[in-house]
Parts: C-alpha cells; sequence; structure tokens
C-alpha cells in the first residue's frame, strides 16, 4: 500500500514558462503531501506542506508566489514552478504524510529532474 | 531544533569489505530515525528504519543500524560491501508531531574492486 505515482519524470523548460509536477496517490488518501528539493549533489530539503483543501505551509526561504502548490483532492497533489529560472532546476520528490501508519518513510515518488534552460 | 549529520561525506571501501556509515540527530523526543540509498538520478529507496524497540534494525540489503540514545547515533552497518552498494546513503528524522522528515547531508558511497 501507499503507493505514490509522480510525473513528469524529467522535464526541460525555457527560462521563463512555468512547470507543473502532479504526484499522485494511487491506492489511498493522502491529506497532506510534503514536497522536498534536491540540488545536484546535496541533500533533500523540505519545500513545502500541502494540505488538502487548505492553504500549503512553506519552509522558511521557499517562495511561495514562484512554488505554487495545489491539493484539490484526497488524491492529486500538484507542484507549480512558475517563471522557472536556471536556479530553479533540482530534482523534486513528493511525500505523503503516512504518519501512525507502517509506511511512515517509506512512499516517496520518483522524482522529477526539471532543467531550465 | 531537529537536525542530522553525517560526518563522512565520502567513503570508499574495497568490495567484500565491511562498512559503517555515521549518523548522528539532535531531536527532543523519542526519534524516528530512517535510512535511504539513492542511486544516481534515482528517487530514494528505504533500507530500514527505527521507531521503538529492539534497537538493532535490520534492513534489505543486508544492511543494519543501530540505534544509541547515549550517543544520539544511529550508524547504519554492513558486515561484506557488494559493488552495487555504491550510491548515495541518507539518515534522516522524522518529526513524531508533523511526519516530516529532515535529512543528513548525505555520505557517497565508492566501493572499490
Amino acid at each position: 500500500g501507499a503507493v505514490v505515482s509522480q510525473h513528469p519524470s524529467w522535464v526541460i523548460c525555457k527560462s521563463g514558462t512555468s512547470v507543473k509536477i502532479e504526484c499522485r496517490s494511487l491506492d489511498f488518501q493522502a491529506t497532506t503531501m510534503f514536497w522536498y528539493r534536491q540540488f545536484p549533489k546535496q541533500s533533500l530539503m523540505l519545500m513545502a506542506t500541502s494540505n488538502e483543501g487548505s492553504k500549503a505551509t512553506y519552509e522558511q526561504g521557499v517562495e511561495k508566489d514562484k512554488f505554487l502548490i495545489n491539493h484539490a483532492s484526497l488524491t492529486l497533489s500538484t507542484l507549480t514552478v512558475t517563471s522557472a529560472h536556471p536556479e530553479d532546476s533540482s530534482f523534486y520528490i513528493c511525500s505523503p504524510n503516512t504518519l501512525g501508519g507502517p509506511n511512515y518513510g517509506y512512499t516517496f515518488g520518483s522524482g522529477t529532474r526539471l532543467t531550465v534552460v | 531544533a531537529q537536525s542530522v549529520t553525517q560526518p563522512d561525506i565520502h567513503i570508499t571501501v574495497s568490495e567484500g569489505a565491511s562498512l559503517e556509515l555515521r549518523c548522528n540527530y539532535s531531536y527532543g523526543a523519542t526519534p524516528y530515525l530512517f535510512w535511504y540509498v539513492q542511486s544516481p538520478g534515482q528517487g530514494l529507496q528505504l533500507l530500514l528504519k527505527y521507531f521503538s524497540g529492539d534497537t538493532l534494525v535490520q534492513g534489505i540489503k543486508g544492511f543494519e543500524a543501530e540505534f544509541k540514545r547515549s550517543q544520539s547515533s544511529f550508524n547504519l552497518r554492513k558486515p561484506s560491501v557488494h559493488w552495487s552498494d555504491a550510491a548515495e546513503y541518507f539518515c534522516a528524522v522524522g518529526s513524531s508531531n508533523t511526519g516530516k522528515l529532515i535529512f543528513g547531508q548525505g555520505t557517497t558511497l565508492q566501493v572499490k574492486p
């Protein structure tokens, strides 16, 4: 259980355009989704937490107007990188909050590698 | 504040040798601890986790880790490393309140033939 599908796996976009990343929970309902970012050869850092039916919460230093998060249903959370720039090139990974369950810490999306040119 | 430290950025071991990757954490309560492996360009795979109980935890691929509260450590070990173990390894602590994971900086494991 607790399977998450994330796509696209990789995307190349031009500077100034927007990119949407989707994360779908396939066999459970995710009321909360964590979005992490990993720059090349660095660790994963939590960017934001999306909450179904309410506003996302952002970690310090993350621009909420640049990284738009939508969690309109219990099975879909999206991250949109708006007006992308080369410094936004990174690996983005979603992970549902399964705290309290047997899958806590187990489930991650496969990641999206964003390259902005 | 919660934090995770992996003191070794890069480790090289010979194939067949034993391995220990260090992890130290700072957390106010009983931590949820994890070890993950990440191959180049890939996502994360959970190796093992500790929530409570037996402090020696067995994981997949022959890995184990030992939780030592007195040392705030959760070191990962493997008795005999295989070439396929070459990858990036991350230690993480999970918040028992929010579920958020805080990751260490990662340790790159290189395996010599």
